[in-house]
C-alpha cells in the first residue's frame, strides 16, 4: 500500500547530528500527524497539522521540529537528540472535516536510533 | 490513572477459540472509539469502530459501555492471521483540533498458535 510513504525507514544518528524524516500521503487528506512510538508505551502524538497550520504540539521538546509545506507533505526535522529519543516514528493522515476523530492511516514509521 | 488502559497480555490461543479483550477509558467526555490492529513492525491500521449499540464485523464483534466506560473485542473463530496487537483508540468531543485526536491504549498482543 502506498497512501502514506515514510522516508528514510531507519535511521540510526548521533546525538549531534541533524536529520529530517520526511511523510508524504497520496489520500488527498487535510490533516497529518506524527506519532512517536517507544517499547512499551502508547503511541504518543507529538503534532497536528490540519491545513498546513499546526493544530497541536504535544509538549515536544524542541529537538524535535516540525514543517508542513503544504497538505501532502510533512517533515520532522531532528537536532541534538538523545538516546531516550530512539523510537519507532510514525505519520499519520486524515480527512477532518472538523469534527475530529475520523480514521487516520499511517506509514510504515521509521525507525531512529541514537547513538 | 492512564486515558485508555488495555490488559497487555500475550493472550496465546490455539486456532478457533474465541477471545475477547477489554479496554477502559478515563474521560467520560470521550465519543469516538474504534480498535486499530498493529502487525509486528508494522503500522497501526483501522479494524473496526464501536457503536453504541455494538457492532459485528464477520468474526469481530465490538461493544461500547458507556456507563462503565469500557470498550470490549470479541473474535471467534480465530485464525492464525489474527495474530497482532489490537489497539483500542477514543477521541473526545467531536471538535476539531486536540479534542478530536486519538488517545491511544498500548495495546493487547494475541498470539493464535495452530
Amino acid at each position: 500500500e502506498t497512501g502514506v510513504t515514510q522516508t528514510p525507514r531507519h535511521l540510526v544518528m548521533g546525538m549531534t547530528n541533524k536529520k529530517s524524516l520526511k511523510c508524504e500521503q497520496h489520500l488527498g487528506h487535510n490533516a497529518m500527524y506524527w506519532y512517536k512510538q517507544s517499547a512499551k508505551k502508547p503511541l504518543e502524538l507529538m503534532f497536528v497539522y490540519n491545513f498546513k497550520e499546526q493544530t497541536e504540539n504535544n509538549s515536544v521538546p524542541s529537538r524535535f521540529s516540525p514543517e508542513c509545506p503544504n497538505s501532502s507533505h510533512l517533515f520532522l526535522h531532528l537536532h541534538t537528540l538523545q538516546p531516550e529519543d530512539s523510537a519507532l516514528y510514525l505519520c499519520a493522515s486524515s480527512q477532518d472535516m472538523g469534527g475530529g476523530g475520523y480514521e487516520q492511516y499511517f506509514g510504515p514509521g521509521t525507525r531512529l536510533t541514537v547513538t | 490513572r492512564k486515558e485508555v488502559e488495555q490488559d497487555p497480555g500475550p493472550f496465546n490461543v490455539p486456532e478457533g477459540a474465541t477471545v475477547a479483550f477489554n479496554c477502559t477509558y478515563s474521560n467520560s467526555a470521550s465519543q469516538s472509539f474504534f480498535w486499530y490492529r498493529q502487525d509486528c513492525r508494522k503500522e497501526p491500521k483501522l479494524l473496526m469502530s464501536v457503536y453504541s449499540s455494538g457492532n459485528e464485523d464477520g468474526r469481530f464483534t465490538a461493544q461500547l459501555n458507556r456507563a462503565s466506560q469500557y470498550i470490549s473485542l470479541l473474535i471467534r473463530d480465530s485464525k492464525l492471521s489474527d495474530s497482532a496487537t489490537y489497539l483500542c483508540v477514543v477521541t473526545l468531543v467531536n471538535y476539531g483540533g486536540s479534542q478530536g485526536n486519538l488517545i491511544f491504549g498500548k495495546g493487547t498482543k494475541l498470539s493464535v498458535k495452530p
